[in-house]
Order: structure tokens, then sequence, then C-alpha cells
């Protein structure tokens, strides 16, 4: 069965924190590995990643994926309060012409003053 | 472009009553997919189309839960007869193609009595 598994499952770091989360995934046809931020309401896209080794930027935050060692990781660095939110990771299906996304549990991140 | 959209944004019923969930997906986009999110058990898809035509409904938890799509811009999920159990935010998400990101709407919370 196809899944993904982050961690850890929670963190609580004060602000100015450097932070790393983790996800791997095992799934049989993979397309795509994304990463979603979810604050009190829906999720949103940070980023979309599908070669190894190439690292993508946002301002602090940066992912990089290892398709060999099937795990990505997303940094944030400086960490601010308004980090805190949950952090998702999500695998696209390759199968067929499926749009399916696999999602793992989340990392709660908590950011303190 | 006003993004993914959906109604109620909250609804409270009583076990046993129907209820009808909405969403408006963004304008051109191909894909269309149902989510509930708990606590417990985090983001699940439920349903998903492509080009209005249902998919993959594996994860409808049972016969009380249907979803339809009419047109490209408008789907619902109905849930007949409403259980306690079925409380959670329901989310409506849209893509463009197949292993894209996607983008979700502000959801709808649903609590039932």
């Amino acid at each position: 069965e196809d899944k993904v598994v982050q961690s850890p499952l929670s963190l609580v770091v004060h602000e100015g924190d450097t932070v790393t989360l983790n996800c791997s995934y095992e799934v049989t046809n993979f397309r795509s590995l994304l990463w979603y931020k979810q604050e009190k309401k829906a999720p949103t896209f940070l980023f979309m990643l599908t070669s190894s080794g190439i690292e993508k930027k946002s301002g602090r935050l940066s992912s990089i994926l290892d398709k060999k060692e099937l795990f990505s990781i997303l940094n944030i660095t400086a960490t601010q309060t308004g980090d805190s939110a949950v952090y998702l990771c999500a695998v696209g299906d390759g199968s067929g012409n499926t749009g399916k996304l696999i999602f793992g549990q989340g990392t709660t991140l908590q950011v303190k003053p | 472009d006003a993004g993914v959209i959906q109604s109620p944004r909250h609804e409270v019923t009583e076990m046993g009553q129907e209820v009808t969930l909405r969403c408006k997906p963004i304008s051109g986009h191909d894909y269309l997919f149902w989510y509930r999110q708990t606590m417990m058990r985090g983001l699940e898809l439920l349903i998903y189309f492509n080009n209005n035509v249902p998919i993959d409904d594996s994860g409808m938890p049972e016969d009380r839960f249907s979803a339809k799509m009419p047109n490209a811009s408008f789907s619902t999920l109905k849930i007949q007869p409403s259980e306690p159990r079925d409380s959670a935010v329901y989310f409506c998400a849209s893509s463009l193609r197949s292993g894209n990101e996607q983008f979700f709407g502000p959801g709808t919370r649903l609590t039932v009595l």
C-alpha cells in the first residue's frame, strides 16, 4: 500500500531557530512530491519537486528531494511565529492519468516568541 | 481568479438529516477532489473527478456518501443520512492537470449532532 510518513509529528521551537521537517514515502508510481502549509484553514501550496537534488527556495523556506532514498526535507530558517502551522507532505501518484495525491499525517510546528 | 469556492462554510445538522456540500473549482481545472479532514485520521481523499467523470471513489466511506459533478464548474458531496461520526472539515480541491499542485477551497466544517 502506498504511504507517506512525516516526522516529527510535532515540534516546538523558538523564534530564530532553524527547523527541518522530514517526509519519506513508499509509492509504487512516483510523479511528484508536494509540500503544503495549513494554518487554521485550507492547505496552501508551498513547493512541488520532481527531480532529485534540485533545491527549491522561497524566502526562508527551502526543500529538496532524494528519489533514491525516497525522502524529502523542508527547511525553515530564522523561524517566526507566523510559521506556526501544520506542514503536509504529499506524493503525486503517477499511475495512468490519475491526479491523486497521497498525503502524510502532517507535522505540527509551533514557534514560540 | 476567485479560487476554489465552497458552500456552506459551516453546517450544523442533526443525525439522520441530509447534508449537501457544494464546490466550484477554479475555471479551466480538469481535476476536482473531495477530502475529509479530522484530527484522528488527517486528510483523507474521498473521491475525485477528471473532466467531470468520477475516477476513484474508493475513499468514500459508505453508501451514505455520494458525489456528483454535473458540469465543469460545479460539484456536490451529499451525505444521507448523516451521522455524528461524519463531523469533520470537508475540503474541495482542483488542479489543472495530473500530478500538479491542487488548490484547496476554504472547507466546510460539518457538525452532526
